[in-house]
């Protein structure tokens, strides 16, 4: 099992959707988390970080749920510009200071 | 504006040639690492840094080769010997703490 899994989608959903993604990680030792935002051939965008139960900016909430091992992105309103790679990532929860980087989500929004 | 640059932005490689990758941090970050990411696919940890004068191997250093000589820098060698060098290179720094990575906006290396 991957330590952060993620459904690569796509997923295509019209404008003013509200979609969410689901990202679960396997070790429970795991401290914060990250979801970043990838356009096609640019460097990957941090879009929140997510350190306790959730975290709200805008139109993007994440939640963490340390019981069920998920964490979770909901995007509302969703606007063409939404379009993208959406990664999920953990800490480590080593001394090593990497980070766990699940595969992506692919979100389309269409008019 | 503090910030990771990486240079350059293109780059190709002949046959049985070393190239190397810049990357520089105004960030006053303690770590450093290196990432490829293939068409389609998700990042992959070639090196990291976690202090100047000291790296160690990621998942696919095999082909690679890494100094730290100052905070501020952590350059990437692509030897002769990485086969298969064509992808998209990334190198990020993240500070003390439970802090997120910041990148550069990458370098395309690809075979000529």
């Amino acid at each position: 099992r991957k330590e952060v899994e993620q459904d690569p989608g796509p997923f295509n959903v019209p404008e003013g959707a509200t979609v969410a993604f689901n990202c679960t990680y396997s070790n429970s030792a795991s401290q914060s988390f990250f979801w970043y935002r990838q356009d096609c051939r640019k460097e990957p965008k941090l879009l929140m970080s997510v350190y306790s139960s959730g975290n709200e900016d805008g139109r993007f909430t994440a939640q963490l749920n340390r019981a069920s091992q998920y964490i979770s992105l909901l995007i509302r309103d969703s606007k063409l510009s939404d379009s993208a790679t959406y990664l999920c990532v953990g800490a480590n929860a080593g001394n090593n200071r990497k980070l766990i980087w699940g595969l992506g989500t692919s979100l389309a929004v269409n008019p | 504006d503090g910030g990771i640059t990486q240079s350059p932005k293109y780059l190709f490689r002949k046959e049985g040639q070393n190239v190397t990758l810049s990357c520089e941090q105004n960030l006053n970050h303690d770590a450093m690492y290196w990432y490829r990411q293939d068409p389609g696919q998700g990042l992959r940890l070639i090196y990291y840094s976690q202090i100047v004068n000291d790296f160690q191997k990621g998942d696919i250093a095999e082909g690679y080769s890494v100094s730290r000589e100052k905070k501020e820098s952590f350059p990437l060698t692509v030897t002769s010997a990485q086969k298969n060098p064509t992808a998209f290179y990334l190198c990020a720094s993240m500070g003390t703490g439970n802090q997120p990575q910041h990148f550069g906006d990458g370098t395309r290396l690809s075979i000529l």
